[in-house]
């Protein structure tokens, strides 16, 4: 079955950085475009960013662009998401989410989350 | 990137239907025909259960439907059970290639 495991969340002062991973496993992960999404605590949900199958395509919101970046090993079926200049706001839960492809724009499997604290 | 509109909350009793409203712009929901549909439970990732407007993914009950008019997307629970009480989020694939979400609705099942 489709697994998603994200790692790599923790504590940083505002201003740092952080490197979260998802390792894929179920699936085809080369085939599949894949999703960041971001929960702040007690609040909804947040699309963070998108990148392509290749990775050769990445789309972002504009309240992250500029100091996040996502990217991917195919080889190793992982999804990373570089956090740069962070602020109290990035503070919440970040799932990884494939895409369901079929060009049926959604989300169709999640992690259960990486949490990550911007505090000083 | 304007968050959709969703009521805060919503309720109906055991058996009951419910539907909960999702507005967007011309610029979202009311330009393309992929809004999906996320349930999550306290301390849960979200779950899919409705997309492109109205299908339902393998191993969703047909108590959940949806629809869309216009700019407004729905989300209808029917026959209303305890398990459904959760959060809801609607979804939308947007112009300029990204997804925006609506700011969730808490239903409660009385």
């Amino acid at each position: 079955q489709v697994q998603l495991v994200e790692s790599g969340g923790g504590v940083v002062q505002p201003g740092g950085s952080l490197r979260l991973s998802c390792a894929a496993s179920g699936f085809t992960f080369k085939n599949f475009n894949m999703h960041w999404v971001r929960q702040a605590p007690g609040k909804g949900l947040e699309w963070v960013t998108f990148i392509s199958y290749n990775g050769n395509s990445k789309f972002y919101a504009d309240s992250v662009k500029g100091r996040f970046t996502a990217s991917r090993d195919n080889s190793r079926n992982t999804l990373h998401l570089q956090l740069n200049s962070l602020r109290a706001e990035d503070t919440g839960i970040y799932y990884c989410a494939k895409d369901s492809g079929k060009d049926q724009y959604c989300l169709d499997c999640w992690g259960q989350g990486a949490l990550v604290s911007v505090s000083s | 990137q304007s968050a959709l509109t969703q009521p805060p909350s919503a309720s109906g009793s055991p058996g009951q239907s419910v539907t909960i409203s999702c507005t967007g712009t011309s610029s979202d929901v009311g330009s393309y025909n992929y809004v999906s549909w996320y349930q999550q439970h306290p301390g849960k990732a979200p779950k899919l259960i409705i997309y492109e407007v109205i299908k339902r993914p393998s191993g969703i009950p047909d108590r959940f439907s949806g629809s869309k008019s216009g700019y407004t997307a729905s989300l209808t629970v029917s026959g209303l059970q305890a398990e459904d009480e959760a959060d809801y989020y609607c979804n939308s694939y947007a112009s300029s290639n990204i997804w925006v979400f609506g700011g969730g609705t808490k239903l409660t099942v009385l």
